[in-house]
């Protein structure tokens, strides 16, 4: 079965550095989310990504984080320089687009950063 | 603006019991709902999914949930809890296919032997 893969599974990096992590979304989806779940907290909706543009962003995602789709597999999420309130599970999720199961967004198991 | 309430951050049920997780829904457009199960160390996996057709819907592992529009409700129900039913359970409403997932806060389902 198809599913949504993220690299790597673990992060841990210095305040101040530039983390990449990595979205593998399932083939042929078209529409793409970032995703973050501070430990014990609600997830909280980052982005949502379409036709190689942002189409909605929520408050958090600021001037520090940015997504590409570099090519036709990979969807990134860049944090330009970490902070400690950073540290969380981000989750990658897409969708396909169509009617029926293409309105379901499929998750991937998600990448936890810590930030020191 | 859209948002749920899940009322019990943890529910404990024993083996056999029935499961009911509580989910209060709050939305301007007739509202896409769901719920998402994450067993410990792993991703969010869809249970379900209301989006408008039948308000009884049933999922995986004998999972279902009704929507009642009048209660603003969309309680996640299972008949007889297994021990591999532990796990956090995510109520999620959205304001369509294309929006971006609001989710509660969760319930933590444990199962007594």
């Amino acid at each position: 079965e198809p599913e949504v893969t993220q690299t790597p599974s673990h992060q841990v990096t210095q305040m101040g550095q530039e983390v990449i992590l990595r979205c593998v979304p399932i083939s042929n989806h078209l529409y793409f989310y970032w995703y973050r779940q501070i430990l014990g907290q609600k997830v909280e909706f980052l982005v949502s990504f379409y036709n190689n543009e942002i189409s909605e962003k929520s408050e958090i995602f600021d001037d520090q984080f940015s997504v590409e789709r570099p090519d036709g597999s990979n969807f990134t999420l860049k944090i330009r320089s970490t902070k400690l309130e950073d540290s969380a599970m981000y989750f990658c999720a897409s969708r396909g687009g169509l009617a029926g199961d293409g309105e379901t967004q499929y998750f991937g198991p998600g990448t936890r950063l810590l930030v020191l | 603006a859209q948002s749920v309430t899940q009322l019990g951050s943890h529910v404990s049920v024993s083996e056999g019991a029935l499961v009911l997780l509580r989910c209060n829904y709050s939305s301007s457009v007739p509202p896409y709902l769901f719920w998402y199960v994450q067993y410990p160390n792993q991703g969010l996996q869809l249970l379900l999914k209301y989006t408008s057709a039948a308000t009884l819907v049933k999922g995986i592992n004998g999972f279902e949930a009704e929507f009642k529009k009048s209660e603003t409700s969309f309680h996640l129900t299972k008949p007889s809890a297994h021990m591999s039913d532990a796990a956090e359970y995510f109520c999620a409403v959205s304001a369509s296919s294309a929006s971006k997932i609001i989710f509660g806060s969760g319930t933590r389902l444990s199962i007594r032997p």
